[in-house]
């Protein structure tokens, strides 16, 4: 079973559009995350869920709104796509405390044309 | 502010060489530190991490990592590499109380025969 999956694995859109995509985890977590990896490989926070309430928003543009429907879940919708927003988005989850091993999930690669 | 310095963005081997990787960190607080390991277009994969106790840590595949505070690194080895360690290599740290990793820029390790 996999314990951290991503839909879709590649999107590719147009600029201007509104695109959603969705992470589930099976570990019974209750902290997710989700991570934007540039061109360069360079990766950096952009939320933190704890039990479904926002605990870090990483200055994150407002066209990016995380929704956590339970604590399983947390989906990541993007409005009016920019090109800059090209990426490969990572979820993650762990339990709550800092030193808790974060599991990651395999990727979205978005691409912005 | 906590940071993550890996020094060489591409480390080259020899297939049974001493794998050495650099992570220098910066932090206020004491850090709890991990290294990841990502395989082409795939998610990240816990090698090990530090959170309290014994400064030498062991990880998965063969690989280790010394905390020295007084040097403030987190440098990760392994004695003899294999053509299968070839990936990209974050070393990341997780500032006391707060949900998130503070990734390094990565390292690229190339394995060749």
């Amino acid at each position: 079973d996999t314990a951290v999956s991503q839909t879709p694995k590649y999107l590719v859109t147009q600029m201007g559009n509104d695109k959603s995509i969705k992470c589930e985890q099976n570990l019974g977590h209750d902290t997710m995350y989700w991570y934007k990896q540039d061109s360069k490989k360079f990766l950096k926070i952009m939320f933190s869920y704890n039990n479904k309430e926002l605990i870090i928003n990483e200055t994150v543009p407002n066209r990016f709104s995380p929704k956590s429907p339970d604590k399983a879940h947390l989906n990541l919708h993007i409005n009016s796509l920019e090109l800059g927003d090209s990426a490969v988005y990572f979820c993650a989850s762990s339990q709550v405390g800092a030193a808790d091993t974060q599991y990651f999930g395999p990727g979205t690669r978005l691409t912005v044309l | 502010a906590q940071s993550v310095t890996q020094l060489g963005s591409h480390v080259s081997v020899s297939e049974g060489a001493l794998v050495l990787l650099r992570c220098n960190y910066s932090s206020s607080v004491p850090p709890y530190l991990f290294w990841y390991v990502q395989y082409p277009n795939q998610g990240l994969q816990l090698l090990l991490k530090y959170t309290t106790g014994a400064t030498l840590v062991k990880g998965i595949n063969g690989f280790e990592a010394e905390f020295k505070k007084s040097e403030t690194s987190f440098h990760l080895t392994k004695p003899s590499a294999h053509m299968s360690d070839a990936a990209e290599y974050f070393c990341a740290v997780s500032p006391g109380g707060y949900n998130k990793l503070i990734f390094g820029a990565g390292t690229r390790l190339a394995v060749h025969p």
